[in-house]
């Protein structure tokens, strides 16, 4: 069965160090998405790619990037992780503007 | 910009019905999806709704009109299980942007 998986699933990091999060789909699915949750807020899009080599910023990007050498991954780097970066990654694809959706279990990120 | 508003948390009892509402001012709109996510798990699609009107899916109905801004997930038969937080998303060029969620808990 296709999916979408992160890793790691849990992280403690500590302030300044640079951090990467991994996203692998197997939909083939040419959208990804980036997103953070923190409570009060949902889920913030970070940043998101249409496809190979296409990459875009979202509403929070600031201090992150990603890269999209393939159609099957999509990793998210903390350039200098701040403590304002703890929080619970989620990573998405999708088919279509009108197709659901599929996200990965998510990645809990806490910078010490 | 995007604005999404929903209720923060709503209370109901098992059998009862719950109707959470969804409203949003949006740059954009191709259509307005749902999704349900339980403490500690990544959201899961419940309903997609692109024309005006109401998208019935078993226990779970969705209504969309776009005139004025306005959504609602309707839970019938509420079961012990639905206790969760349902996410209001507007899609615009393929992104998806979130309301804060709805936390329902449903009470025996």
């Amino acid at each position: 069965d296709a999916e979408i998986t992160q890793s790691p699933r849990h992280k403690i990091t500590e302030t300044g160090r640079q951090v990467t999060l991994a996203c692998h789909q197997t939909w083939n699915h040419n959208n990804m998405f980036w997103y953070r949750q923190d409570l009060g807020h949902g889920l913030r899009l970070i940043h998101y790619s249409y496809g190979v080599q296409d990459t875009n910023k979202g509403e929070v990007s600031d201090g992150y990037s990603v890269s999209r050498s393939n159609t099957e991954d999509l990793p998210l780097t903390l350039e200098s992780a701040a403590s304002s970066q703890t929080s619970v990654y989620f990573c998405a694809s999708s088919e279509s503007a009108g197709a659901e959706a599929f996200f990965g279990q998510g990645t809990r990120l806490t910078v010490v | 910009g995007q604005n999404i508003d929903q209720p923060t948390e709503m209370t109901a009892t098992e059998g009862a019905i719950v109707q959470i509402n969804c409203t949003y001012q949006t740059s954009g709109f191709n259509g307005l999806f749902w999704y349900q996510q339980h403490a500690g798990e990544a959201p899961t699609f419940l309903s997609y709704n692109v024309l005006d009107g109401l998208e019935e899916k078993g226990r779970f109905s969705s209504f969309l009109s776009r005139s004025k801004g306005y959504s609602y997930l309707l839970l019938k038969e509420l079961q012990m299980k639905d206790s969760a937080s349902y996410l209001c998303a507007v899609t615009n060029d393929y992104k998806l942007s979130f309301g804060a969620g709805t936390t329902v808990t449903v009470r025996a």
